[in-house]
């Protein structure tokens, strides 16, 4: 597609509930990130994958938190057993090289809205 | 480890009035610098990068330059307009492994008419 799209937009779960976000980068992305954005904060690093593999999983809080990227292109983000403290928006973001090339533009998506009640 | 600090906000401005809001960073090596804005209920945009020191990046009036001798990659614009209220987050992105990009806690911009 022209963009990074997510979905859903928006879901509210409650607390204990499991939730899987859903990521497809823009076409042929190598690189795909996911973030987490509190309310009145800047985004936080969660994860990054390069292709099919995760590179990265320094930023994830808790083992209660899974990404994966099984083929290469669309990801999924999930959070078992939901906490109040879950509760953000979920971006995510492709960009078209791997590591080492910092200068290259990352794109985001608009961000999956997640409220635990 | 790498970091960002931007200015705090709220800021409120008139229209046409002169806007800087200062952004430094610490970083190892020669990081990539961006500022990103983020309009009510959109996603992030780049507005606009520098890959170098002494670079300069512009965008829709705005301009940053990545100034390696005080850390810093400070925004402005000579003139705002209302549409330009917003969330605007610096960010910075490492070389090698560290890839991810980093961001500042952002500052909230809002232009009076």
């Amino acid at each position: 597609g022209a963009g990074v799209s997510q979905s859903p937009r928006y879901k509210v779960a409650k607390r204990g509930q499991d939730v899987a976000l859903r990521c497809d980068p823009i076409s042929g992305h190598v690189s795909l990130f996911w973030y987490q954005q509190a309310l009145g904060q800047g985004p936080e690093f969660l994860t990054y994958f390069q292709n099919e593999a995760q590179l990265d999983k320094s930023g994830l809080p808790s083992d209660r938190f899974f990404a994966e990227r099984p083929e290469g292109s669309v990801s999924t983000l999930k959070i078992q057993r939901t906490q109040q403290e879950d509760s953000a928006v979920y971006l995510c973001a492709s960009s078209s090289y791997g590591a080492g090339t910092g200068g290259n533009t990352i794109y985001f998506g608009e961000g999956s809205w997640l409220t635990v009640v | 480890g790498n970091s960002v600090t931007q200015m705090e906000g709220p800021v409120t401005l008139s229209e046409e009035a002169f806007l800087t809001i200062n952004c430094t960073y610490t970083a190892t090596g020669y990081p990539s610098l961006f500022w990103y804005v983020q309009y009510p209920g959109e996603g992030l945009q780049l507005l606009l990068k520098a890959t170098k020191a002494d670079d300069k990046g512009s965008n829709k009036g705005f301009e940053a330059t990545y100034r390696k001798e005080t850390t810093s990659f400070h925004l402005e614009k000579g003139s705002v307009q209302v549409s330009d209220s917003a969330v605007y987050f610096c960010a910075l992105r490492g070389t090698g492994s560290a890839s991810k990009i980093i961001f500042g806690s952002g500052t909230r911009l809002s232009i009076r008419p």
